[in-house]
């Protein structure tokens, strides 16, 4: 399977504070997404990052990637509790004919 | 409204049945996607189309069926191959290669139950 890691597993903060998610992934991509999914429902794409970019912000997340590494990570500044959710990256590999293949997602939960 | 539009919410199926699920979009995408997800899990790619009459196996396609007739199309049998359906089924599409690849949108998803 070519599906990466992601951690934490499952994460819990207090409202105000800034949740980070890793994620690896195992082909050459041509970009890195990150997701979100609310319980039971489908997901929404966050931010999308190239393999020639190193870092990128959308509001409050900050999205790098580390190609050597084959890592990212997603941060989000001042977490409101209507950020809790599930997070999950996603390698496209044009290589594979733009196969998209997901993490295994962290489990976010933000207490007022 | 454009978007991506799966039916039925909720689909029960007897043991030994053929169920299909549907997926439609009018965002002119090129590339559509099934995903399977079981509870606490992450997606599972099943099956992936970049376009018309061609389709690739995900990593976990046995079991599964699908067809890309029309590009706005993308349906999902689950046939009685498939020894453990019961999951949540979700139908994502994007621009492909050609249009320049980008982020995926997804459906609300279908919930298999096997009864």
């Amino acid at each position: 399977s070519q599906q990466g890691e992601e951690d934490p597993q499952a994460l819990s903060i207090q409202e105000g504070e800034n949740a980070t998610m890793n994620c690896s992934y195992k082909t050459s991509i041509n970009n890195l997404q990150w997701y979100r999914q609310n319980s039971g429902r489908g997901l929404v794409h966050l931010i999308l990052i190239r393999s020639n970019e190193r870092e990128k912000h959308s509001g409050r997340l900050r999205v790098t990637l580390d190609t050597s590494k084959k890592s990212s990570s997603l941060l989000i500044t001042a977490s409101r509790a209507a950020d809790t959710a599930s997070y999950f990256c996603a390698s496209l590999s044009m290589e594979y004919g733009n196969k998209l293949v997901f993490g295994a997602g962290t489990i976010l939960r933000v207490k007022s | 409204d454009g978007g991506i539009t799966q039916s039925p919410k909720y689909l029960f199926r007897k043991e030994g049945q053929n169920v299909t699920l549907s997926c439609e979009q009018n965002l002119n995408h090129d590339a559509m996607y099934w995903y399977r997800q079981d509870p606490g899990q992450g997606l599972r790619l099943i099956y992936y189309s970049q376009i018309v009459n061609d389709f690739q196996k995900g990593d976990i396609a046995e079991g599964y069926s699908v067809s890309r007739e029309k590009k706005e199309s993308f349906p999902l049998t689950v046939t009685s191959a498939q020894k453990n359906p019961t999951a949540f089924y979700l139908c994502a599409s994007a621009r492909g290669q050609a249009q320049g690849g980008t982020e995926a949108f997804f459906g609300q998803g279908t919930r298999l139950t096997v009864v």
